[in-house]
């Protein structure tokens, strides 16, 4: 089962746009919605995360948008950079099971000059 | 530092071999986790343990066994590898004391299965 889904599966963003990636949970016991950052034969690394208490995060060029109501949650990089080129994870957990982080399929942003 | 250390980064294994991928972390976490990335399914968590002495089954454990051999040690078996355990594998930690904290990763292991 698929308890957090993520689209797109692929994304390509010319520099200087916006990306956006979504995801969407069913799990209403989720209460930590993080985001992982994964290069090339690398493993994935914490980008920014979230909690349901506030609808908005933001550090530097990346925001993550939350919607409770919705179940849903997104990722946007403004100012988008050829660095940035990357395979992008959204995750969810809820604190008191053992913190097992639960992700989604992934996004392949391409940012080309 | 360290961080999460797995081995080896490569192997190739024939169909009904066995082998154990090693992970080991320098954090002093309680909990860690081996996951399998797949193309176009995520990150899927096969085993964990919440802390020295304690295993669990996550969401794709068979064919798998792991063992916790101390604080910094988690290990993952294949007993006898088959293709559909071609994949990456990745080891991570996380400090189970507070909550909704930071996983942190290795580098992977890639392993194909022929």
């Amino acid at each position: 089962q698929q308890q957090v889904k993520q689209s797109p599966q692929s994304l390509i963003v010319q520099k200087g746009g916006i990306s956006i990636i979504n995801c969407a949970y069913e799990n209403t016991a989720f209460d930590y919605f993080p985001w992982y950052q994964q290069f090339p034969g690398k493993g994935p690394a914490l980008l920014i995360a979230i909690r349901p208490d506030v609808s908005e995060k933001k550090e530097g060029r990346f925001t993550i948008s939350f919607n409770k109501s919705a179940k849903q949650f997104s990722l946007h990089i403004m100012d988008s950079q050829p660095g940035d080129s990357a395979t992008y994870f959204c995750a969810a957990s809820s604190w008191g099971s053992t913190d097992k982080l639960i992700f989604g399929t992934g996004t392949r942003l391409q940012v080309f000059p | 530092n360290a961080g999460v250390t797995q081995t080896p980064k490569f192997q190739v294994l024939k169909t009904g071999q066995s082998m154990t991928l090693q992970c080991a972390q320098d954090m002093n976490h309680n909990s860690m986790y081996w996951y399998r990335q797949d193309p176009g399914m995520g990150l899927r968590l096969i085993y964990y343990s919440a802390s020295e002495g304690t295993t669990d089954k996550g969401e794709v454990p068979n064919g798998y066994n792991v063992s916790r051999l101390n604080k910094r040690e988690f290990s993952l078996r294949l007993e006898s590898a088959a293709p559909s355990q071609t994949s990456v594998y990745f080891c991570a930690s996380s400090d189970a004391g507070a909550p909704n904290t930071e996983a942190f990763f290795g580098q992977g292991t890639r392993l194909t299965v022929v």
